[in-house]
């Protein structure tokens, strides 16, 4: 199976910080890689597929990058809806998520 | 608009079982695959098993395999989770989502509401 290793777990920001979290596989998965956006009660959001494809309707702070073993998510202006926990997720072989980052407010 | 409700959720004792639904509308369900995902108290998000389109295909994580079974009724636009010999880990939020599209990118971009399911005696 595929692991996911996202990391940090948590960080504290202020809003307009810049934020970046990081997801490694345990094996290359080229750009079968999508990062969601869960706040607390609610359906998880789908914001980057195909690693680096911005979902329509998601703001343009965010950005997704990386192939192979190295992802990252980046929120370039942290606003104040942004608090939230943060996923990464493979489709190369079945379906990982990694284990969450959640963002807090400093 | 896409819609995806999740139903059969409750209190079961260990050892039970549970039959989940998902009703899905807003969309041509025979096109898609579709997945369970489930998420217990506090903890991230697990993938359960998917189907596909067709209901030919069928993964299971190896925390469930032997235990659940995915089925789906194109028919009915529906999908269900089997769940048996039911443990106390198998508390969780059940999710169901909208998986791949054949031919094109994978990604959940609808998900339901979740049905909380407890296994507790």
């Amino acid at each position: 199976d595929i692991q996911m290793t996202q990391s940090p777990s948590s960080l504290s920001a202020s809003v307009g910080d810049r934020v970046t979290i990081t997801c490694r596989p345990s094996q290359s998965i080229s750009n079968y890689l999508n990062w969601y956006q869960q706040k607390p009660g609610k359906a998880p959001k789908l914001l980057i597929y195909a690693a680096s494809i911005l979902q329509s309707g998601v703001p343009s702070r965010f950005t997704g990058s990386g192939s192979g073993t190295d992802f990252t998510l980046t929120i370039s202006s942290l606003q104040p809806e942004d608090f939230a926990t943060y996923y990464c997720q493979q489709s190369y072989r079945f379906r990982t998520f990694g284990q969450g980052t959640k963002v807090e407010i400093k | 608009q896409v819609q995806l409700v999740e139903s059969g959720g409750g209190l079961v004792k260990p050892g039970g079982s549970l039959r989940l639904s998902c009703a899905a509308s807003g969309f041509t369900f025979s096109d898609y695959y579709m997945s369970w995902i489930r998420q217990a108290p506090g903890r991230g998000l697990e993938w359960v098993s998917y189907i596909s389109s067709r209901g030919d295909i069928l993964f299971y994580a190896d925390s469930v395999k032997g235990r659940f079974t995915i089925s789906r009724d194109n028919a009915e636009n529906s999908l269900y989770l089997q769940m048996n010999s039911l443990r106390a880990e198998d508390t969780a939020v059940y999710y169901c989502a909208r998986d791949l599209l054949v031919a094109t990118t994978q990604k959940f971009e609808y998900w339901g509401q979740g049905t909380l399911v407890t296994v507790s005696s």
